[in-house]
Protein backbone atom coordinates (compact mmCIF):
# COMPACT_ATOMS: atom_id res chain seq x y z
CA UNK A 1 0.00 0.00 0.00
CA UNK A 2 1.23 4.03 -0.87
CA UNK A 3 1.78 5.21 2.93
CA UNK A 4 1.15 8.91 2.87
CA UNK A 5 3.35 10.86 5.53
CA UNK A 6 1.87 14.31 6.09
CA UNK A 7 3.58 16.80 8.16
CA UNK A 8 3.56 18.69 10.21
CA UNK A 9 0.89 17.28 12.51
CA UNK A 10 -0.06 20.46 13.63
CA UNK A 11 0.65 23.42 12.61
CA UNK A 12 0.06 26.84 14.59
CA UNK A 13 -0.70 30.02 12.89
CA UNK A 14 -1.16 33.17 12.87
CA UNK A 15 -4.14 35.02 10.27
CA UNK A 16 -2.62 36.25 7.45
CA UNK A 17 0.31 34.10 7.23
CA UNK A 18 1.25 32.14 4.51
CA UNK A 19 2.16 28.31 5.38
CA UNK A 20 2.70 25.25 3.28
CA UNK A 21 1.53 21.87 3.94
CA UNK A 22 3.49 18.37 3.18
CA UNK A 23 2.51 15.28 1.92
CA UNK A 24 4.80 12.78 0.46
CA UNK A 25 4.48 9.24 -0.73
CA UNK A 26 6.44 5.96 -0.07
CA UNK A 27 6.24 5.58 -3.99
CA UNK A 28 5.52 7.50 -6.74
CA UNK A 29 1.71 8.23 -7.48
CA UNK A 30 2.63 10.74 -10.50
CA UNK A 31 -0.39 13.63 -9.95
CA UNK A 32 -3.08 11.04 -8.30
CA UNK A 33 -2.75 13.19 -5.18
CA UNK A 34 -6.00 15.04 -4.25
CA UNK A 35 -6.03 17.52 -1.13
CA UNK A 36 -9.15 17.79 1.39
CA UNK A 37 -10.30 20.38 3.83
CA UNK A 38 -12.19 19.12 6.55
CA UNK A 39 -13.63 21.52 8.82
CA UNK A 40 -14.61 21.10 13.06
CA UNK A 41 -17.64 19.01 12.80
CA UNK A 42 -18.12 18.91 8.79
CA UNK A 43 -17.54 16.39 6.43
CA UNK A 44 -14.34 16.58 4.27
CA UNK A 45 -14.68 18.30 0.75
CA UNK A 46 -12.31 18.78 -1.99
CA UNK A 47 -9.92 21.17 -2.13
CA UNK A 48 -7.10 20.18 -4.95
CA UNK A 49 -7.31 17.75 -7.32
CA UNK A 50 -4.37 16.21 -9.70
CA UNK A 51 -1.67 17.57 -7.02
CA UNK A 52 -2.25 21.22 -8.40
CA UNK A 53 -5.22 21.56 -10.37
CA UNK A 54 -8.01 23.91 -8.18
CA UNK A 55 -11.30 23.55 -7.48
CA UNK A 56 -14.33 25.96 -8.54
CA UNK A 57 -15.50 27.40 -5.25
CA UNK A 58 -12.50 27.21 -3.53
CA UNK A 59 -10.88 30.27 -2.31
CA UNK A 60 -7.66 30.93 -4.54
CA UNK A 61 -5.60 31.67 -1.72
CA UNK A 62 -5.18 27.86 -1.86
CA UNK A 63 -2.87 26.62 -4.20
CA UNK A 64 -0.46 23.41 -4.28
CA UNK A 65 2.45 21.75 -6.31
CA UNK A 66 4.13 18.52 -6.87
CA UNK A 67 4.33 15.19 -8.89
CA UNK A 68 5.87 11.98 -7.94
CA UNK A 69 6.02 11.35 -3.89
CA UNK A 70 6.67 14.84 -2.82
CA UNK A 71 3.32 17.52 -2.27
CA UNK A 72 2.57 20.33 -0.93
CA UNK A 73 -0.11 22.24 -0.24
CA UNK A 74 -0.15 26.39 0.86
CA UNK A 75 -2.24 29.14 1.67
CA UNK A 76 -1.33 32.21 1.09
CA UNK A 77 -3.04 34.52 3.29
CA UNK A 78 -4.43 31.92 6.51
CA UNK A 79 -8.13 33.02 7.58
CA UNK A 80 -9.97 32.24 10.64
CA UNK A 81 -12.11 30.05 8.75
CA UNK A 82 -8.62 28.06 7.58
CA UNK A 83 -8.82 26.59 10.76
CA UNK A 84 -9.01 22.23 9.94
CA UNK A 85 -7.77 19.93 8.80
CA UNK A 86 -5.94 18.89 5.87
CA UNK A 87 -5.84 15.51 5.01
CA UNK A 88 -4.26 14.52 1.08
CA UNK A 89 -5.56 11.57 -0.89
CA UNK A 90 -4.00 9.23 -3.45
CA UNK A 91 -5.58 7.42 -6.29
CA UNK A 92 -2.62 5.99 -8.77
CA UNK A 93 -3.16 2.28 -6.98
CA UNK A 94 -5.20 0.37 -5.07
CA UNK A 95 -5.99 0.80 -2.12
CA UNK A 96 -6.54 4.44 -2.38
CA UNK A 97 -4.83 5.65 0.35
CA UNK A 98 -5.23 8.82 2.96
CA UNK A 99 -2.72 10.80 4.75
CA UNK A 100 -2.96 10.96 9.08
CA UNK A 101 -4.14 14.79 7.91
CA UNK A 102 -2.26 18.41 9.23
CA UNK A 103 -4.51 19.81 11.93
CA UNK A 104 -4.11 24.00 11.97
CA UNK A 105 -5.05 25.81 14.88
CA UNK A 106 -4.67 29.13 16.11
CA UNK A 107 -1.56 30.55 17.44
CA UNK B 1 -25.91 20.94 -6.15
CA UNK B 2 -25.16 17.10 -5.52
CA UNK B 3 -25.94 16.08 -2.20
CA UNK B 4 -25.23 12.58 -0.35
CA UNK B 5 -27.24 11.88 2.35
CA UNK B 6 -26.39 9.09 4.73
CA UNK B 7 -28.83 6.82 6.70
CA UNK B 8 -28.92 3.53 8.86
CA UNK B 9 -25.84 4.14 11.45
CA UNK B 10 -26.51 3.48 15.14
CA UNK B 11 -25.29 0.89 17.74
CA UNK B 12 -24.92 -2.50 16.97
CA UNK B 13 -23.42 -5.51 18.62
CA UNK B 14 -19.70 -7.16 18.05
CA UNK B 15 -20.79 -9.86 15.25
CA UNK B 16 -23.88 -8.53 14.31
CA UNK B 17 -24.70 -7.18 10.45
CA UNK B 18 -25.88 -3.49 9.46
CA UNK B 19 -26.53 -2.11 6.07
CA UNK B 20 -26.18 1.36 6.03
CA UNK B 21 -27.88 3.21 2.86
CA UNK B 22 -26.71 6.75 0.94
CA UNK B 23 -29.73 8.57 -1.14
CA UNK B 24 -28.11 10.87 -4.14
CA UNK B 25 -29.90 13.96 -5.81
CA UNK B 26 -28.76 17.10 -7.92
CA UNK B 27 -26.21 14.69 -10.05
CA UNK B 28 -27.49 12.06 -12.85
CA UNK B 29 -26.52 8.83 -10.08
CA UNK B 30 -25.90 6.31 -12.75
CA UNK B 31 -23.38 8.22 -14.50
CA UNK B 32 -21.26 8.30 -11.47
CA UNK B 33 -18.89 5.47 -9.76
CA UNK B 34 -19.36 5.70 -5.94
CA UNK B 35 -17.23 5.09 -2.65
CA UNK B 36 -17.76 4.67 0.81
CA UNK B 37 -14.99 6.04 2.83
CA UNK B 38 -14.65 5.72 6.91
CA UNK B 39 -13.44 7.84 9.46
CA UNK B 40 -12.34 6.11 13.14
CA UNK B 41 -13.06 8.17 16.31
CA UNK B 42 -9.55 9.18 16.04
CA UNK B 43 -10.17 11.14 12.77
CA UNK B 44 -8.14 8.57 10.64
CA UNK B 45 -9.29 8.27 7.09
CA UNK B 46 -9.56 4.27 5.34
CA UNK B 47 -11.21 3.71 2.00
CA UNK B 48 -13.77 1.10 2.10
CA UNK B 49 -14.65 0.35 -1.93
CA UNK B 50 -15.64 1.70 -4.72
CA UNK B 51 -18.63 0.36 -7.20
CA UNK B 52 -18.88 0.71 -11.01
CA UNK B 53 -22.13 3.45 -12.52
CA UNK B 54 -23.92 0.51 -13.02
CA UNK B 55 -23.35 -1.67 -10.08
CA UNK B 56 -21.01 -4.38 -12.85
CA UNK B 57 -17.82 -3.80 -10.60
CA UNK B 58 -16.70 -3.49 -7.14
CA UNK B 59 -13.22 -2.75 -5.63
CA UNK B 60 -12.51 -3.15 -2.01
CA UNK B 61 -10.22 -2.46 0.75
CA UNK B 62 -8.37 -5.39 1.07
CA UNK B 63 -8.93 -6.09 4.88
CA UNK B 64 -12.37 -5.86 4.32
CA UNK B 65 -13.40 -7.40 1.06
CA UNK B 66 -14.56 -10.51 3.23
CA UNK B 67 -16.94 -8.56 5.35
CA UNK B 68 -18.08 -5.51 3.74
CA UNK B 69 -20.45 -5.50 0.21
CA UNK B 70 -20.93 -2.19 -2.17
CA UNK B 71 -24.08 -2.69 -4.20
CA UNK B 72 -26.64 0.40 -5.83
CA UNK B 73 -30.16 0.70 -6.56
CA UNK B 74 -29.65 3.20 -9.42
CA UNK B 75 -33.74 3.12 -10.29
CA UNK B 76 -33.38 4.66 -6.51
CA UNK B 77 -30.92 6.19 -6.47
CA UNK B 78 -29.26 4.97 -3.42
CA UNK B 79 -25.71 3.30 -2.53
CA UNK B 80 -25.43 0.81 -0.15
CA UNK B 81 -23.00 -0.84 2.21
CA UNK B 82 -23.74 -4.07 3.90
CA UNK B 83 -21.24 -5.07 6.57
CA UNK B 84 -21.55 -8.31 8.51
CA UNK B 85 -19.34 -10.08 11.53
CA UNK B 86 -19.04 -6.13 12.47
CA UNK B 87 -16.29 -5.82 14.86
CA UNK B 88 -15.06 -2.85 17.79
CA UNK B 89 -12.59 -1.61 14.95
CA UNK B 90 -15.55 -0.63 12.77
CA UNK B 91 -16.89 1.87 14.77
CA UNK B 92 -16.52 5.33 12.88
CA UNK B 93 -18.22 7.51 10.52
CA UNK B 94 -18.95 6.12 7.43
CA UNK B 95 -19.24 8.40 4.74
CA UNK B 96 -20.75 8.12 0.98
CA UNK B 97 -18.89 9.70 -1.59
CA UNK B 98 -19.26 10.63 -5.35
CA UNK B 99 -16.07 9.05 -7.16
CA UNK B 100 -14.72 11.29 -10.11
CA UNK B 101 -11.90 10.77 -12.65
CA UNK B 102 -8.66 9.97 -11.41
CA UNK B 103 -10.24 8.61 -7.81
CA UNK B 104 -11.79 12.16 -7.06
CA UNK B 105 -13.83 12.28 -4.08
CA UNK B 106 -15.57 15.06 -5.38
CA UNK B 107 -18.85 15.40 -3.26
CA UNK B 108 -19.25 13.55 0.23
CA UNK B 109 -22.04 12.96 2.58
CA UNK B 110 -22.68 14.15 5.85
CA UNK B 111 -21.93 10.60 7.28
CA UNK B 112 -23.59 8.55 9.54
CA UNK B 113 -21.90 7.16 12.71
CA UNK B 114 -21.46 3.36 13.43
CA UNK B 115 -20.69 2.08 17.47
CA UNK B 116 -19.84 -1.54 17.47
CA UNK B 117 -20.17 -2.39 21.33
CA UNK B 118 -21.84 -4.78 23.21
Amino acid sequence: DVVLTQSPATLSVTPGERISLSCRASESVGTYLHWYQQKPNESPRLLIKFASQSISGIPSRFSASGSGTDFTLSINGVEFEDLSVYYCQQGDSLPHTFGAGTKLELK
Amino acid sequence: EVQLVESGGGLVQPGASLKVSCVASGSTFSDYWMSWVRQTPGKTMEWIGDIKYDGSYTKYAPSLKNRFTISRDNAKNTLYLQMTNVRSEDTATYYCCRLNIGTILDYWGQGVMVTVSS
